[in-house]
């Protein structure tokens, strides 16, 4: 079974400041990760994902996460944050790059301020 | 990148009645979708998985006889909420899984349909 579990529902911070999202992800077999954004009323779009090519993974609008098997989790982050990164990000777990549901987590408000 | 589109955006129905949600992928033949709902401030929950040609299958406590999924060409998956209720009322989000060309591609997610049920 796959789970994923996003730390902290709520994450505020000032323009320019760093912003990390975690995740922290469960499973039995090798997974594959994914972090999305959702904008108000939208649907989901694709930030990033690790399907074992490499752990550090670069994905777009500068953001990035490692991921860490001993920690078992794959953490996103961007040095400096733009007002328009507020959004509702969501972790997910897969067992497949593709053609599998996907397993998300509860979602992280990230708050700019000015 | 790949494109999902879905019909209608936003729909309100009155209770009892049932409402048809499209998606479909633009570029490329989807040989899996799969229907996901949101409700507010939550996260997504899979429904169904559908694959073309055949009959879905049904994530637990998800009502096959509610929430009917029809997969009948590469390109077009529809749910159709029957006989609605208020509990209904949720976003709706496909996203859908192919090959484009040749390579297994990851899912691309649809806009999502609000439903509001008076």
């Amino acid at each position: 079974a796959q789970s994923v579990t996003q730390l902290g529902s709520h994450v505020s911070v000032s323009e320019g400041a760093l912003v990390l999202l975690r995740c922290n992800y469960s499973s039995s077999v090798p997974p594959y990760l994914f972090w999305y954004v959702q904008y108000p009323n939208q649907g989901l779009q694709l930030l990033l994902k690790y399907t074992s090519a490499a752990t550090l993974v670069k994905g777009i609008n500068g953001f990035e996460a490692e991921f860490k098997k001993s920690e078992t989790s794959f953490h996103l982050t961007k040095p400096s944050a733009h007002m328009s990164d507020a959004a509702e990000y969501f972790c997910a777990v897969s067992v497949a790059q593709a053609g599998t549901a996907l397993i998300f987590g509860k979602g992280t408000t990230l708050s700019v301020s000015s | 990148g790949a494109v999902v589109s879905q019909h209608p955006s936003r729909v309100i129905c009155k209770s009892g009645t049932s409402v048809k949600i499209e998606c479909r992928s633009l570029d490329f033949q989807a040989t899996t979708m799969f229907w996901y709902r949101q409700f507010p401030k939550q996260s997504l929950m899979l429904m169904a998985t559908s694959n073309e040609g055949s009959k879905a299958t049904y994530e637990q406590g998800v009502e096959k006889d509610k929430f009917l999924i029809n997969h009948a060409s590469l390109t077009l998956s529809t749910l159709t909420v029957t006989s609605a209720h208020p509990e209904d009322s949720s976003f709706y989000i496909c996203s859908a899984t192919g090959t484009v060309a040749g390579k297994q591609e990851t899912q691309y997610f649809g806009p999502g349909t609000r439903l509001l049920v008076l």
